[in-house]
């Protein structure tokens, strides 16, 4: 079956690197992707990663993939307050034409001043 | 505003009330999905559109929700009879490729 899993809280000091960590099962996800969600609002796609690469870096985010071990993370550099928000992971499913996703419970991260 | 937009933003009824979302994806996007998302956890997957075509249905949704996309372009869901394990948010995504999401609608059943 399906199942995305990530640790629930992360706190960091503001200049710091964070480094948010996802496990999931299926190895058959083509995509592998990063969501912010602030308070009250919807989901902010922030990076994707396909399932070939292991690597991919975008100016502050850092995404890793082990797909040996089923193992994602985003590393954002020089956090700010403003990156304080519930991050989710999410592994895309290819289902005949549909992509659907499967979350993880998101990962708060909170930025200390 | 080229985001995808749904409306209302929140709503309130009363367990046994019938409610209807909609949502307007991005205008050039033909795949439209729609997720609920509880409190405290991640969105799950409840039914996607190819276009006007209803192509998947997750087992989450029960007979007393129906989505429908007649043009093409804007979606709407509807829920009859509430329930109070109905109140959660409901997000919609619009692709060609990435899903963006909307804003949602979070809906109480009192």
């Amino acid at each position: 079956g399906e199942d995305v899993e990530q640790s629930l809280f992360l706190s960091v000091r503001e200049g710091d690197s964070s480094v948010i960590n996802c496990t999931y099962t299926d190895s058959s996800s083509t995509y592998l992707y990063w969501y912010k969600q602030e308070p009250g609002a919807g989901l902010q796609l922030l990076t994707y990663i396909f399932s070939n690469m292991d690597m991919k870096q975008d100016q502050r985010l850092t995404v890793l993939l082990n797909k040996k071990d089923k193992h994602l993370s985003l590393r954002i550099a020089d956090t700010q307050t403003g990156d304080s928000a519930i991050y989710f992971c999410a592994e895309s499913i290819s289902s005949g034409s549909a992509r659907q996703l499967t979350f993880g419970s998101g990962t708060q991260l909170t930025v200390l001043p | 505003d080229t985001g995808v937009s749904q409306n209302p933003r929140h709503k309130i009824t009363k367990r046994g009330q019938n409610v209807t979302f909609r949502c307007d994806p991005i205008s050039e996007h033909n795949r439209l999905y729609w997720y609920r998302q509880t409190l405290g956890q991640g969105p799950e997957f409840l039914t996607y559109f190819q276009n006007e075509a209803q192509l998947e249905k997750s087992r989450l949704l029960s007979d007393r929700f129906s989505a429908e996309r007649p043009k093409g372009s804007f979606s709407t869901l509807e829920i009859q009879r509430t329930e109070q394990g109905d109140s959660a948010m409901y997000l919609c995504a619009s692709s060609l490729d990435e899903q963006y999401f909307g804003p949602g609608t979070r809906l109480t059943v009192t």
